[in-house]
C-alpha cells in the first residue's frame, strides 16, 4: 500500500531565503507526482505535475525534482516571500492503472515578512 | 486546465440531517473524484464518481453515508448523510484530465456539523 510522507510537517522562514520541501513515497512504480499548494479553508492549486520519466520540473520560482527509484521529490521554491505562505501537498498517481492519486501528509510554511 | 466550482461554499447543518453539495465542471471529464479533508489533516478519497453507473467507494466509506450522483460529464453531487460532528470536513470535488492527465480541484465546501 502506497503511504506518502512529507517533512518537515511544518516550517517557518525568513522572507528571501531559499527552501526545500521534501516528499517520500513507498512505492516507487508510480505514474506521476503532483505538487499542490492550499491556502487556509480552501482548495487546492496545482503548481507542478512531473512524470515518472522525468527528473524535474520549473515553474518561476519553483523546481520540483524527482527520483523515482528512491521515492523521493523535492519542492524547491527560491526567494520566499510571505505570499508563498500555505500549506503544500504533494500527491502520487500509482502506475497499476488506477487514475487515484495518494496525498502526502503536507508541510505548513510561514514565510515571515 | 479546468474550471470547477462547488456549491455551497460553506454550510453549518444540525445533527442527523443530510447535505447535497455539487460540482460543476466547464468542460466535459473522464474521471471525477469526491475527497474529504478533515481538520488539520491531508485528504482522503471518499470514492470515484462514475457517469451513469455507481460510485465507486473507498474503504472506510459507503453508499448510504455518501451518496453520490453523476448524471453527465461535467456534474456531480455528494451527499453527506445523517451528519454527526465527526462530518465537520472540508468537500473536495477534482477531475483529472489533459494529456498529462493532471489533477484540479474545486474551490471545497466546508461543512460545520453541530
Amino acid at each position: 500500500k502506497q503511504e506518502v510522507t512529507q517533512i518537515p510537517a511544518a516550517l517557518s522562514v525568513p522572507e528571501g531565503e531559499n527552501l526545500v520541501l521534501n516528499c517520500s513515497f513507498t512505492d516507487s512504480a508510480i505514474y506521476n507526482l503532483q505538487w499542490f499548494r492550499q491556502d487556509p479553508g480552501k482548495g487546492l492549486t496545482s503548481l507542478l505535475l512531473i512524470q515518472s520519466s522525468q527528473r524535474e520540473q520549473t515553474s518561476g520560482r519553483l523546481n520540483a525534482s524527482l527520483d523515482k527509484s528512491s521515492g523521493r521529490s523535492t519542492l524547491y521554491i527560491a526567494a520566499s516571500q510571505p505570499g508563498d505562505s500555505a500549506t503544500y501537498l504533494c500527491a502520487v498517481r500509482q502506475a497499476s492503472g488506477t487514475y487515484k492519486y495518494i496525498f502526502g501528509t503536507g508541510t505548513r510554511l510561514k514565510v515571515l515578512a | 486546465s479546468a474550471v470547477i466550482s462547488q456549491k455551497p461554499s460553506r454550510d453549518i447543518c444540525q445533527r442527523g440531517t443530510s447535505l447535497t453539495i455539487q460540482c460543476q465542471v466547464d468542460s466535459q471529464v473522464t474521471m471525477m473524484f469526491w475527497y474529504r479533508q478533515q481538520p488539520g489533516q491531508s485528504l482522503t478519497l471518499i470514492a470515484t464518481a462514475n457517469q451513469g453507473s455507481e460510485a465507486t467507494y473507498e474503504s472506510g466509506f459507503v453508499i448510504d453515508k455518501f451518496p453520490i450522483s453523476r448524471p453527465n460529464l461535467t456534474f456531480s453531487t455528494l451527499t453527506v448523510s445523517n451528519m454527526s460532528p465527526e462530518d465537520s470536513s472540508i468537500y473536495l470535488c477534482s477531475v483529472v484530465g489533459g494529456n498529462s492527465y493532471e489533477q484540479y480541484f474545486g474551490p471545497g465546501t466546508r461543512l460545520t456539523v453541530t
